[in-house]
């Protein structure tokens, strides 16, 4: 059973960097062709990609969001930690982390629950 | 950096019609698009990748088509369970979501 769960902060103050950690299992990370992305989705809005990272630890980013975003990874601990730096309240939203699966047409075929994170 | 448009945003539809919602790309995305469906408060959920694919435990009655740039989600069969928000999604190059088509009861 796969299953994953975002922890961190609930509240940030505007400036400050949210650090989430997605704790995973039922994978590994050190399987070709497997990621762990993230995705955010402001209160009643649509979803947003912020960036994900494979199994050889390459990194993709929103290009929009490249220079505030860093993701890294503990594959001997099942996580995947986003770093968001220079918090705005535009950046209060629900973030999602998902297992990226494919060797070709990827997509993300479990989710964590989500974690709300307000700016303010 | 590649942008998907639903379409429509909202409809409103009965139990047993039939749905047809449609993503188009920016450019060309192969057949690397995916649709999810988000009920309020839950995580998405996987219903189809590759275009066509139907992800495991899905029912038969959605399916999707196209290529290129053009891509429709179709239900069979409107079931009270499927009122939600569906978007699609590519995954040619990084990752984008469409913006969401939100499905109500007529």
């Amino acid at each position: 059973q796969i299953t994953l769960k975002e922890s961190g902060p609930t509240l940030v103050k505007p400036t400050q960097t949210l650090t989430l950690t997605c704790t995973f299992s039922g994978f590994s990370l050190t399987t070709s062709g497997v990621g762990v992305g993230w995705i955010r989705q402001p209160p009643g809005k649509t979803l947003e990609w912020l960036g994900l990272i494979y199994w050889n630890d390459d990194q993709r980013y929103s290009p929009s969001l490249k220079s505030r975003l860093t993701i890294t990874k503990d594959t001997s601990k099942s996580q995947v930690v986003l770093t968001m730096t220079n918090m705005d309240p535009g950046d209060t939203a629900t973030y999602y982390c998902a297992r990226d699966y494919g060797d070709y047409d990827n997509y993300f075929d479990h989710w964590g629950q989500g974690t709300l994170v307000t700016v303010s | 950096d590649i942008q998907m448009t639903q379409s429509p945003s909202f409809l409103s539809a009965s139990v047993g019609e039939r749905v047809t919602i449609a993503c188009r790309a920016s450019q060309s995305i192969s057949k690397n698009l995916n649709w999810y469906q988000q009920k309020p408060g839950k995580a998405p959920k996987l219903l189809i990748y590759a275009t066509s694919s139907l992800q495991s435990g899905v029912p038969s009655r959605f399916s999707g088509v196209g290529s290129g740039t053009e891509f429709t989600l179709t239900i069979s069969s409107l079931q009270p369970e499927d009122f939600a928000t569906y978007y699609c999604q590519q995954s040619y190059g990084s990752r984008t979501f469409g913006q969401g088509t939100k499905v109500e009861i007529k």
